[in-house]
């Protein structure tokens, strides 16, 4: 079964500017998750998708920050514009429909460096 | 299991000896709780899971404990090997809202 994909691997921006990631869950599942990992700290949850509805946003910088999953399989998370503060690994997961916010199964991640 | 600062606690265990990664969480209602290990430049992988109901689980070679009168979970892992040598997160929640994930605590094992 394959996993969890996520592209690019790593991006190097400068401040201001804008950024794309993509994710393409495990097939068949229908939530999916981005989070954000900081350096030396544990993952925190941006914004939860079922099928293509918005479950939970609150901690998601909607100035700067915002993502789509518009036919309920892929996502795209984008910032506009970046601030030095944005640099982490953005991590997408998955979760079939039965268990919600249990067991996840993560991609790599994208490492984005904010210069 | 909030992420409270930048710098890892760490443990380091010889080769082949037990190891206990503790974890203090922080909402008492919560009634989910899952280890995940993550390796350098992967994403978290998930381990073991554990409900409120029940205070220990066994899986291969881990193991978990939850003992909710502290709000304290831990992960012992038998017999380590090199392949353990990773980052391992505690991560809890209630009534399936979002995974509040710990700090972490980095794990080396010497050979």
């Amino acid at each position: 079964e394959a996993g969890v994909a996520q592209s690019p691997r790593y991006k190097i921006i400068e401040k201001r500017q804008s950024v794309a990631f993509w994710c393409n869950p495990i097939s068949g599942h229908a939530t999916l998750y981005w989070y954000q990992q900081i350096l030396g700290q544990g993952p925190k949850l941006l914004i939860q998708f079922q099928n293509n509805g918005v479950v939970d946003d609150s901690q998601l910088p909607k100035d700067r920050f915002s993502a789509e999953r518009l036919k309920g399989v892929d996502s795209t998370l984008k910032i506009q514009p970046a601030k030095l503060e944005d640099s982490a690994v953005y991590l997408c997961a998955s979760s079939p429909i039965d268990s919600l916010n249990e067991k996840l199964f993560f991609g790599s991640g994208t490492q984005l460096s904010v210069l | 299991g909030e992420s409270v600062g930048l710098h890892l606690p760490t443990l380091s265990v010889q080769e082949g000896d037990n190891s206990i990664i503790n974890c203090a969480y922080s909402n008492s209602a919560s009634d989910y709780f899952i280890w995940y290990k993550q390796e350098s430049g992967k994403g978290p992988q998930f381990i073991i899971d554990i409900r409120s109901n029940m205070d220990k689980r066994q899986g291969q070679r881990v193991t978990v404990l939850l003992n909710k009168t502290v709000k304290h979970l831990s992960l012992q892992i038998a017999a380590t090997q090199p392949g353990d040598s990773a980052v391992y997160f505690c991560a809890e929640n209630f009534g399936n809202e979002k995974l509040t994930f710990g700090t972490g605590t980095r794990l080396t094992i010497i050979p």
